[in-house]
């Protein structure tokens, strides 16, 4: 169980234009999600906390009117980041935590990534 | 501030055992995680500790010492596939993690 779904793997975008990104949870709810970019050789950097039904809580130093986050409900969040520009390309992973107080409540699980490029 | 410190890069041999130590400064502590990223993919899930003493799962176990600020993730019986970034992250009193840089494992015949 705990698995998390990530859409797209990869995508290619040409400068100026919008990419969505969905991160599901496809067998439990996750009151929280988390977004984060990581640079080729370098650690994780957490973009984003959304929680389920309010606005998302972004780190210093990410837009927050570049890189949307949704979390709609509890089973799915979107980043789109709007115009794209090639230092933008980057590694995108979500991870998703249950929040429901169970035993395997402080793990995150992880969606596979999504490889942008943006040309 | 919070800080986590892991050594950037680790050779070991095919067979032998490795440690790969952590250590960390938080606002507050919620468990200290350890993830094994290979390239171009996201993490997966090792280990997770909350309570000081060594937790042993198969080939990889993973101690804390919380009064240290310190944990370690022990490789034994080294593969090829074990060869990826393993990174350690501590979680703070608001259930943030943060992230070590990871520590590169090199597996050599």
């Amino acid at each position: 169980g705990a698995v998390v779904s990530q859409h797209p793997s990869w995508v290619i975008c040409k400068s100026g234009t919008s990419v969505k990104i969905e991160c599901r949870s496809l067998d439990f709810q996750a009151t929280t999600m988390f977004w984060y970019r990581q640079f080729p050789k370098q650690s994780l950097m957490l973009m984003a906390t959304s929680n389920e039904g309010s606005k998302a809580t972004y780190e210093q130093g990410v837009e927050k009117d570049k890189f949307l986050i949704n979390h709609a409900s509890l089973t799915l969040s979107t980043l789109t980041v709007t115009s794209a520009h090639p230092e933008d390309s980057s590694f995108y992973i979500c991870s998703a935590r249950r929040g429901d107080g169970s035993p395997s409540d402080t793990e995150a699980f992880f969606g596979q990534g999504t490889r942008l490029t943006v040309v | 501030g919070q800080n986590i410190d892991q050594p950037t890069e680790m050779t070991a041999t095919e067979g032998a055992i490795v440690q790969i130590n952590c250590t960390y400064q938080t606002s507050g502590f919620n468990g200290l995680f350890w993830y094994q990223q290979h390239a171009g993919e996201a993490p997966t899930f090792l280990s997770y500790n909350v309570l000081d003493g060594l937790e042993e799962k198969g080939r990889f176990s993973s101690f804390l010492s919380r009064s240290k600020g310190y944990s370690y993730l022990l490789l034994k019986e080294l593969q090829m596939k074990d060869s990826a970034s393993y990174l350690c992250a501590a979680m703070d009193s608001n259930y943030q993690l943060i992230w070590g840089a990871g520590t590169k494992l090199i597996i050599k015949p």
